[in-house]
């Protein structure tokens, strides 16, 4: 098994441009996560799923969309690309919620200039 | 707004020391889990403890948790410079969808 899988693994974009961070898994986990984090901070929750096709905002979900067409996918959209929003961004995954525990990909360090 | 905090902020020990880190939350929950990240990685899930358990073992990791304090305690025997990384505690509420908040995270360091 892959686990947790996260593309691009770096990415630099300029104020105002959009991307897509993808996050897939192969354990057939429920739920699945996306969070961000700063120099200094823990993590925190910007969007999650608990199934396909149902999604729901975390603590700082401005700025970003996402989707969950497949059990396996978790996109994660930035519509309009800050400097606040340079981050690395990390993409969980669980079975069944947080109750055993998540499943992490190695992260996305994203710099917006 | 962050649930656990973890204290202290930074360890430094040597190897062979004992390594204890805290955590204090302030809602109900139904779990607390810690998890260590090491430089520029994912983080790793080491253990979780319920809040109807007291204390949980795992190798060299023993947890402890009274919910009446709101806090719990990691501590990590016989370190080993493998063990420097960052420690991260974090808890699922015990209402709606189950989501974790993390803690801010203790940063260890282990010396040879």
């Amino acid at each position: 098994n892959a686990g947790v899988t996260q593309t691009p693994k770096f990415q630099v974009l300029k104020t105002g441009q959009s991307m897509t961070l993808q996050c897939a898994q192969d354990m057939n986990h429920e739920y699945m996560s996306w969070y961000r984090q700063d120099p200094g901070m823990g993590l925190r929750l910007i969007h999650y799923s608990v199934g396909a096709g149902i999604t729901d905002q975390g603590e700082v979900p401005n700025g970003y969309n996402v989707s969950r067409s497949t059990t396996e996918d978790f996109p994660l959209r930035l519509l309009s690309a800050a400097p606040s929003q340079t981050s690395v961004y990390f993409c969980a995954s669980s079975r069944q919620g947080g109750r055993y525990g998540y499943t992490f990909g190695s992260g996305t360090r994203l710099t917006v200039v | 707004s962050q649930q656990g905090e973890e204290d202290p902020q930074a360890l430094s020990i040597q190897e062979g020391e004992n390594a204890t880190m805290n955590c204090s939350y302030k809602t109900s929950i139904n779990n607390l889990q810690w998890y260590r990240q090491n430089s520029g990685r994912g983080l790793v899930h080491l253990i979780l403890i319920r809040s109807n358990e007291r204390e949980k073992h795992s190798g060299r990791l023993r947890v402890t948790l009274d919910t009446s304090k709101k806090s719990s305690s990691l501590l990590i025997t016989a370190s080993r410079a493998a063990d420097t990384a960052s420690y991260f505690c974090a808890t699922e509420g015990n209402s709606g969808y189950s989501t974790l908040t993390f803690g801010k995270g203790t940063m260890l360091l282990v010396s040879p």
